[in-house]
């Protein structure tokens, strides 16, 4: 069974630069047809996706967020991480990982992919 | 808030057949599949429905999907006690070249 866990700090200062880390175990993060993902949840709010990379590392990230993120890979690890840099209070959220997966036959286009397996999320509160 | 609008409760006695709308727009449902989640707070969101209708492994076939020009629904017949959580839907977004959420309907089982 695919299990991901996020880690980092659950508190960072303005300005600074937000840091996770998403341990993925029982299975590979160099798999084919799988990219893996960041989406957050501010309290009170709809989730968003924050971005996407394969382990090749072709990235993809929301328009939105695009100067301030940098999603990588650690295939030696198993694990994917995010940098958040420039943090504002707004960027307080729930930040889950997650990886993306694909149908047989669909697999051809990033846009048929979907968030398959999860993890539980990680609180991060911008504060000083 | 969110791009795709989700009523923010539903509720239905045990037994019942209740349905969770997910509204969107020509750029998101209106082109492209619907995924739906279950979750439960503190815990690894789960697939319940991905591709608009298709159900992972291990998933009830009491739950399933539909999907009509740029809205999609959840249905969940049979509603049991441990339904009672919250349910998102998902799609690709062809405008923002990325995924789109619905805010989330919390479902109470009465």
């Amino acid at each position: 069974q695919l299990q991901l866990q996020e880690s980092g700090p659950g508190l960072v200062k303005p300005s600074e630069t937000l840091s996770l880390t998403c341990t993925v175990s029982g299975g590979s993060i160099s798999s084919s047809n799988y990219y893996w993902g960041w989406i957050r949840q501010p309290p009170g709010k709809g989730r968003e996706w924050i971005g996407t990379i394969y382990y090749s590392e072709s990235t993809y990230y929301n328009p939105s967020l695009k100067s301030r993120v940098a999603i990588s890979v650690d295939t030696s690890k198993n694990q994917f991480s995010l940098k958040l840099s420039s943090v504002t209070a707004a960027d307080t959220a729930v930040y889950y990982c997650a990886r993306l997966g694909c149908s047989r036959g669909s697999c051809y286009s990033l846009q048929l992919y979907y968030f398959d397996y999860w993890g539980q999320g990680t609180l991060v509160t911008v504060s000083s | 808030q969110s791009v795709l609008t989700q009523p923010p409760s539903a509720s239905g006695t045990p037994g019942q057949r209740v349905t969770i709308s997910c509204s969107g727009s020509s750029s998101n449902i209106g082109s492209n599949t619907v995924n739906w989640y279950q979750h439960f707070p503190g815990t690894a969101p789960k697939l319940l429905i991905y591709s608009n209708n298709q159900r992972p492994s291990g998933v009830p076939d009491r739950f399933s999907g539909s999907k009509s020009g740029t809205s999609a629904s959840l249905a969940i017949s049979g509603l049991q006690s441990e339904d009672e959580t919250d349910y998102y839907c998902a799609a690709w977004d062809d405008s923002l070249t990325g995924w789109v959420f619905g805010g989330g309907t919390k479902l109470t089982v009465l």
